[in-house]
């Protein structure tokens, strides 16, 4: 089972500031299978990009993927007020399909 | 418009049954694979299960198999999860989630499942 590490656990910013969430794997995820979704207070999660990279459907670009191999970041370039959520890493690589703990990004 | 409506959730003690459905419409349901996602309070979110188009391959998650099966009737447009042997440790919101074989695209608004004596 591929094990994913996010981190930090909990982001403070203000809006307009630039978050870096990290997403380390256990081993290689295959082919870049890597998505991040994000999900607020009772809500279901979002998709918000998939294969490392690709953004979703209607996911603004200032949202973006990137990594390779065992390290991955979601980078969001101007936290905007609705962008405070909980963040998921997920690999699909392996025929055991795995999360990160999530990183909640907070209004500081 | 993409919709997943579970229902089956409720109150069950431990090494009881419950079986979990999931309506999907909105979409040709029996071209997409399907999964099963859970989500224990307060608690990340667990994948649980997933199953190919015409329901020939399914895998689970180490913590569930064995005790869970998914399954589905494209006919009817509706997946399912069979759960037995239930533990506390399963009590979670379970959500039905339509997608490729990796990443899941669509989420329903999920039902909770308790598992209590």
């Amino acid at each position: 089972e591929i094990v994913l590490t996010q981190s930090p656990g909990t982001l403070s910013l203000s809006p307009g500031e630039r978050a870096t969430l990290s997403c380390r794997a256990s081993q290689t995820v295959n082919s870049n299978y890597l998505a991040w979704y994000q999900q607020k207070p009772g809500q279901a999660p979002r998709l918000l990009i998939y294969g490392a990279s690709s953004r979703a459907t209607g996911i603004p670009d200032r949202l973006s993927g990137s990594g390779s191999g065992t390290d991955f970041t979601l980078t969001i370039s101007r936290l905007e007020p609705e962008d405070f959520a909980v963040y998921y890493c997920q690999q699909y690589g392996s025929s055991l399909i795995t999360f990160g703990g999530g990183t909640k990004v907070e209004i500081k | 418009e993409v919709q997943l409506v579970e229902s089956g959730g409720g109150l069950v003690q431990p090494g009881g049954s419950l079986r979990l459905s999931c309506a999907a419409s909105g979409f040709t349901f029996s071209d997409t694979w399907m999964h099963w996602v859970r989500q224990a309070p307060g608690k990340g979110l667990e994948w649980v299960s997933r199953i190919k188009t015409d329901g020939t391959y399914t895998t689970y998650a180490d913590s569930v198999k064995g005790r869970f099966t998914i399954s589905r009737d494209n006919a009817k447009n509706t997946l399912y999860l069979q759960m037995n042997s239930l533990r506390a440790e399963d009590t979670a919101v379970y959500y039905c989630a339509r997608g490729g074989s990796g990443y899941q695209t669509n989420w329903g608004q999920g039902t909770l499942v308790t598992v209590s004596s």
